[in-house]
């Protein structure tokens, strides 16, 4: 079955306790990308990938950081969480930049 | 960054009633997008959009690409309860086709 897949799904951390929510699809996607999803803000994209070792920043990329080593696999990491970034998190991925995208279930994450 | 203003916020509606919201943004658009988002799941993508005054439908719903670039609407006929949840327009601007911008959303609510 075609999926983009995220673990965790649900986090509860502490500020400043680094930490890494993993993102894989199945479909040889090139283009792959992080969104947070806030309250009357809609998805805001945070990094995006159009391949292996070719990321570049969305429009909230500030405490993230992400890399792309293997086509299927897309970890975002908070090397220093803060409150602020208490949000639902979506990965997604397409099979060309510009297309329609296929979304991930979302992570859950409390920084407190 | 670039706004993409969506209306309306909500609606409540009747079922069998037809639905219609709106998406505006600033910048010219190289792309409209629209997904349904149901409670704790992903945006799902109902229609994407690639050309100035395309009018593309998926079942009961049509969508178009505004003839300025810079707008789209999303109808939905003969609403069903299923047809509840969160609303998004989405897209990419002639400027950097990698990176997605979201509108904040419309809840519909329908009342059987």
């Amino acid at each position: 079955e075609a999926q983009v897949t995220q673990n965790p799904r649900y986090l509860i951390t502490v500020t400043g306790k680094k930490l890494t929510v993993t993102c894989s699809q199945n479909m040889n996607h090139e283009y792959m990308s992080w969104y947070r999803q806030d309250p009357g803000l809609g998805l805001r994209q945070i990094y995006y990938s159009m391949n292996v070792e070719v990321t570049d920043k969305g429009d909230v990329p500030e405490g993230y950081k992400v890399s792309r080593k293997e086509k299927r696999n897309f970890p975002l990491i908070l090397e220093s969480p803060s409150p602020n970034q208490t949000s639902l998190y979506f990965c997604a991925s397409s099979s060309e930049t510009g297309l329609g995208q296929y979304f991930g279930p979302g992570t859950r994450l409390t920084v407190l | 960054g670039q706004q993409l203003n969506q209306s309306p916020q909500s609606m409540f509606i009747q079922e069998g009633e037809d639905v219609s919201m709106n998406c505006t943004s600033s910048s010219i658009f190289n792309t409209w997008l629209w997904y349904k988002q149901d409670p704790g799941e992903g945006p799902v993508l109902l229609i994407a959009l690639y050309k100035a005054g395309e009018l593309t439908s998926n079942g009961r719903l049509t969508a178009q690409f505004g003839i300025t670039r810079k707008d789209s609407f999303l109808n939905i006929s003969a609403s069903i309860p299923s047809d509840v949840g969160i609303y998004f327009c989405a897209g990419h601007t002639i400027y950097n086709f990698n990176k997605f911008y979201f509108g904040s959303g419309t809840k519909l609510n329908v009342k059987p």
